[in-house]
Order: structure tokens, then C-alpha cells, then sequence
């Protein structure tokens, strides 16, 4: 089966520009994780979605991110404006009771 | 809070040589344990998982863990480090039940000396 996909795996634009991810589950996986990785650091998640509700987003900054995931399969994680503090990995992964985590090969955002 | 603490940033260790990563966690009730490995430039693998079962847990690569309730520990092992483990190490806490979530420790970079 295919793995978790994302796009794009690399990213640089500049402070203030939007910018946007996205990822697409493996089939049949209904939980959906967006975690950021700071460099040197563990993964730490953003937003959690149970097929397209969101049900743990406390860590979001809600002032300048936002997720959807609108059919309960893909999701897009967005940014606006972006902050130099925003460079990171970030990761997507799914799940679904019993299967454990699944990792996408994340996105890498340069924010210049 | 739960937490995982991973002790040490960086490990080194001979080709061939024993390879121990630290993992303790924090937590008033059992967890499922987990290790990961993460390559440059790639995202997260998973080593092998604790869900309960038997303590001793065997992994993908000749890794292996063992879960001590005692010492609220998972450190993970290998007999002989090969130069193609050189990565980063994540151990991770996650609470069946609860919020499913993964938390992770800030990660072990292991170097291989040839």
C-alpha cells in the first residue's frame, strides 16, 4: 500500500508570504496528525483529526495557521502570514485503531 | 505531565559495538512505548513498539527494547552498531484510551565510529 504522501518536501519563501501543505493518509486511515519538528528537537503536534473533525488542535496557533481535512481523507495544513520562527518539518501522519502511526517524509519550510 | 526523556543528545559509538539508547517516561499509568528512527532529510520510521504485551520487544534492524515498569524505562539496544544506523533516535509515549496522541522525547543522534 501506499505510504503517507506529502507535498512539497521543500519550501523556502519569504517572512510573511503564505504558504500551504498538504497530505494525503493511507487509505482506510482515519486519524490524520500534523506535527512540526523544530530543528534539533522532537516532533511536537499541531492538530489531530478524527476523519474531517478536528478534535485536538490546542496546539495550533490559530492566528496564523490553519487545517482542513474537508472529505475526511486529504488535509492541508496552511500558514499566514509566515514568520522566520515558523522553519521547521513539518510532518503528517495517519492512523487507525490498533496500526499505529504511519509518517509521511514531511515538508522542510525555509522562511527567509 | 506525561513526558519521555531521552538522556543524551548524542551517542557515539564504535562500528560493531554495543548500542544503548536511554528512554525513561513519565506516567501514573501504562503507556504504549515506541521507538523511532529518523534518517536525514526523511521522515519518521518506526523501530519497534510496546502495547502491553511482552515486555521484551524486538524491532526491525537487530534493534530491541525492554520495557521495566520498575524503572519506568525503555531503552532500546542493539548487539553490534553498523554504520548504516547512524540517524536520529526518537522514543515516544502514547495513552491507549485517552487522546491517542504520540508524544515525543527531543531525540538521541547516534554516530557510528568506523
Amino acid at each position: 500500500e501506499a505510504g503517507v504522501v506529502q507535498s512539497p518536501r521543500y519550501k523556502i519563501i519569504e517572512k510573511k508570504q503564505p504558504v500551504a501543505f498538504w497530505c494525503n493518509p493511507i487509505s482506510g486511515h482515519n486519524t490524520l496528525y500534523w506535527y512540526r519538528q523544530n530543528l534539533g528537537q522532537g516532533p511536537e503536534l499541531l492538530i489531530r483529526y478524527e476523519n474531517e473533525e478536528a478534535v485536538d488542535d490546542s496546539q495550533l496557533p490559530k492566528d496564523r495557521f490553519s487545517a482542513e481535512r474537508l472529505k475526511g481523507v486529504d488535509s492541508t495544513l496552511k500558514i499566514q502570514p509566515a514568520e522566520l520562527g515558523d522553519s521547521a518539518v513539518y510532518l503528517c501522519a495517519s492512523s487507525t485503531q490498533g496500526r499505529g502511526y504511519t509518517f509521511g517524509s514531511g515538508t522542510r519550510l525555509t522562511v527567509v | 505531565a506525561q513526558s519521555v526523556t531521552q538522556l543524551g543528545s548524542h551517542v557515539s559509538v564504535s562500528e560493531g559495538a554495543l548500542v544503548l539508547l536511554r528512554c525513561n517516561y513519565s506516567s501514573s499509568v501504562p503507556p504504549y512505548l515506541f521507538w523511532y528512527v529518523q534518517y536525514p532529510n526523511q521522515g519518521l520510521q518506526l523501530l519497534l513498539k510496546y502495547t502491553s504485551a511482552a515486555t521484551l520487544v524486538k524491532g526491525i534492524n537487530g534493534f530491541e527494547a525492554e520495557f521495566k515498569k520498575s524503572e519506568t524505562s525503555f531503552h532500546l539496544t542493539k548487539p553490534s552498531a553498523h554504520m548504516s544506523d547512524a540517524a536520529e533516535y526518537f522514543c515516544a509515549v502514547s495513552y491507549p484510551n485517552r487522546d491517542d496522541k504520540i508524544i515525543f522525547g527531543k531525540g538521541t543522534r547516534l554516530h557510528i565510529l568506523p
